[in-house]
């Protein structure tokens, strides 16, 4: 079957550093997607990898080896506002996204 | 500025009530498609669709119907409402090609059947 994993919570203090992992196992790969969603609202697009290696954008990067079925997000110099859950999917063989189901970040004054 | 909109926030319907949720994009977009989120579950693909009047179904489509009549509306129909369709809903589009798309999620619906 298809598997996405990512851990349930993680906890970082503001103005740190944190690695938010995601594993998969898919049939096919078209692409790693990674979305912030915060407390009732709707998730909203962070980045996409298909390659592998390190995409930076501004505080966020986010790697993907394919060999491993890995992926990470990293987060610097974190602020409250990205307490949300980070959600990690997947695009198989037919170009549909398979859905980790995310991980709660907690940011700690 | 792309937009999502859903007919509703919140719903509370009853046990075996025909519901109906609608979905509006206004960026042109080909795709549509209906999630749900439940806790500690990944969002679950209910319907999608790549066309006006297409559509095909997800992972989790029993129980559900969909109608898509204009390219900016897609609606989710719950035949008959039962305690376990009590979920999140979420719509999304994306635009052009299925691959790649990053796809722009509406606000959710919380849907409570009793």
């Amino acid at each position: 079957g298809q598997n996405i994993d990512q851990p349930t919570e993680m906890t970082a203090t503001e103005g740190a550093i944190v690695q938010i992992n995601c594993t998969y196992q898919t049939s096919g790969f078209n692409g790693l997607f990674w979305y912030q969603q915060h407390a009732g609202e709707a998730p909203t697009f962070l980045s996409y990898n298909v390659l592998d290696g390190l995409e930076e954008k501004g505080r966020f990067s986010s790697f993907l080896s394919r060999s491993k079925g890995y992926s990470y997000l990293l987060l610097k110099e974190l602020q409250m506002k990205d307490s949300a859950s980070y959600l990690c999917a997947v695009s198989d063989s037919n170009y549909q996204l398979i859905w980790g189901a995310g991980t709660k970040l907690i940011i700690k004054p | 500025d792309v937009k999502v909109t859903q007919s509703s926030r919140y719903l509370v319907k009853r046990t075996g009530e025909k519901v109906f949720l609608e979905c509006v994009q206004d960026m042109d977009h080909e795709n549509m498609f209906w999630y749900r989120q439940d806790p500690g579950l990944g969002l679950r693909l209910i319907y999608f669709s790549y066309d006006v009047k297409m559509k095909e179904k997800g992972d989790i489509p029993e129980g559900y119907s969909v109608s898509r009549e204009k390219k900016e509306r897609f609606s989710l129909i719950l035949e008959s409402a039962s305690t376990n369709q009590t979920s999140m809903y979420l719509c999304a589009s994306s635009l052009g090609d299925r691959d790649l798309a990053e796809q722009y999620f509406g606000p959710g619906t919380r849907l409570t059947v009793t």
